[in-house]
């Protein structure tokens, strides 16, 4: 199948500073790519829809401010978690739309916010 | 509002039996299901799926059944294998919604030897 890669797949940061979380389609182009939050035990929530070239859309109650998402090329987004706060927390998931139609994700990364 | 709903947080099964994973869904516009198998701090891994214009669809020991007059679809592994043991989760597609997945809450499957 497709390789969908993040990095770094685990990051600490203080209070107040500002993390990117880097998503690449290895094997493939993708004009869409997902990012996604999941908290223990619970479900992925779809934060924001990335478009190679366009602005994201993002889902109901996400702070577009606060993560930012940049989507420069068909094989990159990023997302970039401003003024980070210990509810930040989480582990960020995203995906990336194969041509096929089929949606492939990266392994994930864990956000430690102290 | 949950749209996509798996109401067992878990499930325990004994190797070779069948393994049932059930998922209820409230939008009647979703066109597209998907289940998919989670590790820890792993992302998915996409299993199986079905069109809403299908009622079963396929692949090895995965078996996914629609059913659309309940809102209702399920996942069969038969025989179960303790290597099946993960998180699955089941999600729904909205028709042209760009690929947007919305996803239930998960069940934990544990296949003891």
């Amino acid at each position: 199948g497709a390789v969908v890669s993040q990095h770094p797949s685990r990051v600490i940061c203080k209070s107040g500073t500002s993390v990117k979380i880097e998503c690449r389609s290895l094997d493939f182009q993708a004009t869409t790519m997902f990012w996604y939050r999941q908290f223990p035990k619970q479900s992925l929530m779809l934060m924001a829809t990335s478009n190679e070239g366009s602005k994201a859309t993002y889902e109901q109650g996400v702070e577009k401010d606060k993560f930012l998402i940049n989507h420069a090329s068909l094989t990159l987004s990023t997302l970039t978690v401003t003024s980070a706060h210990p509810e930040d927390s989480s582990f960020y998931i995203c995906s990336a739309s194969h041509p096929g139609g089929e949606q492939y994700f990266g392994p994930g990364t864990r956000l430690t916010v102290t | 509002d949950q749209q996509v709903k798996q109401n067992s947080p878990s499930l325990s099964v004994q190797e070779g039996r069948i393994s049932i994973l059930n998922c209820d869904y409230t939008n009647s516009m979703f066109d597209y299901f998907l289940w998919y198998k989670k590790y820890p701090a792993e992302g998915p891994t996409f299993l199986i799926s079905i069109s809403s214009i299908k009622d079963k669809n396929e692949d090895g020991r995965f078996t996914v059944f629609l059913n659309k007059s309940a809102k209702h679809l399920s996942l069969h592994i038969v025989p179960s294998q303790p290597g099946d043991s993960a998180v699955y989760f089941c999600a729904a597609n909205l028709y042209n919604q760009g690929g947007k997945l919305i996803f239930g809450q998960g069940t934990e499957l544990s296949v003891k030897p």
